[in-house]
């Protein structure tokens, strides 16, 4: 596709759900990332994958949080056990190695 | 660990008026991004400065990089409504296919 592609974009969840979020990168793009960003605030860094490199964690926030990718495509970010400190924007963006990020329009999660 | 500081973090400013913002990082980088946000939107890639010295520039916006100091600037030129929105800047480990930090951002509100 032309550009990151993030679905759905908007979604609506009861406290204990579990959700999953998924990000179409840019074809040929290596680098994946997920950030969240909380209302009026800024990026929080989730997960960064890079090609067939394992992928950095360190910014998920609790073990309800996991995301996977497959080869250099898509990822899925998934929450287990949603609670209402997860209502956020969480955005997906892609780039070649070391160059700018592109990003999807994110997906509005609301943890009701 | 890398920490990117923006300030100041809300700025209000007339049209008409030149103003910078300042971006500081806490740990040796070779890759500094400027994004955009708009209320509600993604993120827009303005400036990707990737050397000690560059400075890049589009349209009244101006930005330049000085690695010895860990620090980024994006300067504005007589400033328009039109630029008012979220400035981030981001940071990426130095050599390392690395992830990138952003900065908290810097809410921009351009007064006619």
């Amino acid at each position: 596709g032309a550009g990151v592609s993030q679905s759905p974009s908007n979604k609506v969840t009861e406290k204990g759900k579990d959700v999953e979020l998924r990000c179409d990168p840019i074809s040929g793009h290596t680098a994946l990332y997920w950030y969240r960003q909380r209302l009026g605030q800024g990026l929080e860094f989730l997960i960064y994958f890079q090609g067939n490199s394992a992928p950095d964690k360190s910014g998920l926030p609790s073990d309800r949080f996991s995301a996977e990718r497959t080869g250099e495509s898509v990822s899925t970010l998934t929450i287990q056990r949603t609670q209402q400190e997860d209502s956020a924007v969480y955005l997906c963006a892609s780039s070649f190695i070391n160059e700018k990020l592109f990003f999807g329009s994110g997906t509005q999660l609301s943890v009701l | 660990e890398l920490k990117v500081e923006q300030n100041p973090l809300f700025l209000s400013m007339q049209e008409g008026k030149n103003y910078t913002i300042y971006c500081n990082y806490s740990t040796t980088s070779d890759r500094l991004y400027w994004y955009r946000q708009d209320p509600g939107k993604s993120l827009e890639s303005l400036f990707v400065l990737l050397s000690n010295g560059a400075v890049k520039q589009e349209g009244r916006l101006m930005a330049s990089l000085d690695t010895k100091a860990r620090l980024s600037t994006l300067h504005i030129t007589a400033a328009v409504h039109d630029l008012s929105a979220t400035y981030f800047c981001a940071v990426g480990l130095m050599n390392r296919d690395d992830k990138i930090i952003f900065g908290k951002g810097t809410r921009l509100h351009i007064l006619p």
